[in-house]
């Protein structure tokens, strides 16, 4: 079982700053990394697939990195929208199992 | 549009059962695989069940395995989580969530969540 850490766990930052948020799998997934925004009382929002491919909708400012076992989200100019919870999840597995890392919460500074 | 609404939550007595319904529209529903995600009060994000489009292949996370099963009709583009044995941990919004390609885990797109609570 890949087991996905996420870090920090709670990141401060103030608008206009650059974010970035960590993830590490326990072992390769390649590039099968997605990364999820959610904000309170809201359904996750997917924001990258592969690692570093935006999906449709999401803004430049919203940037992936990384390959095997390290992965990097950043965010370029924190808006005041981007506030919110950010999951990142492995899709390497099949049959799948437990894929979600346990979330970094970007609060402002 | 696409869109997915669930329903079904609510309050249920461990040991109970409650089945999950979700609607999906705005989007060709057997072209795709599908998903339930929980996420418990407070918690990250659980992967719950999978199912192909054809209803002929069915995977589950370990903890619900045997207790839940996942169906779907493609004639009332609606996904379903039949789940029994309900415990305390149980206990989460439960969203239904579309599989961007097949095979895939990735979801780009999810309900709202319906929001169950396991509690004597």
């Amino acid at each position: 079982e890949i087991v996905m850490t996420q870090s920090p766990a709670t990141l401060s930052v103030s608008p206009g700053e650059r974010a970035t948020l960590s993830c590490r799998a326990s072992q390769s997934v390649s590039s099968k990394l997605a990364w999820y925004q959610q904000k309170p009382g809201q359904a996750p929002r997917l924001l990258i697939y592969g690692a570093s491919t935006r999906a449709t909708g999401i803004p430049a400012r919203f940037s992936g990195s990384g390959s095997g076992t390290e992965f990097t989200l950043t965010i370029s100019s924190l808006q005041s929208e981007d506030f919110a919870v950010y999951y990142c999840q492995q899709y390497n597995d099949w049959p799948p199992g437990d894929s979600f890392g346990q979330g970094t919460k970007l609060e402002i500074k | 549009e696409v869109q997915l609404v669930e329903s079904g939550g609510g309050l249920v007595q461990p040991g109970g059962s409650l089945r999950l319904s979700c609607a999906a529209s705005g989007f060709t529903y057997s072209n795709y695989w599908m998903s339930w995600v929980r996420q418990a009060p407070g918690k990250g994000l659980e992967w719950v069940a999978t199912i192909k489009q054809d209803g002929s292949e069915k995977y589950y996370v370990d903890s619900v395995k045997g207790r839940f099963t996942i169906s779907r009709d493609s004639a009332k583009n609606s996904l379903y989580l039949q789940m029994n044995g309900l415990r305390d941990e149980d206990t989460a919004v439960y969203y239904c969530a579309r599989a961007a390609w097949d095979t895939s885990m990735v979801f780009d797109f999810w309900g709202q969540g319906t929001l169950v609570t396991v509690s004597p």
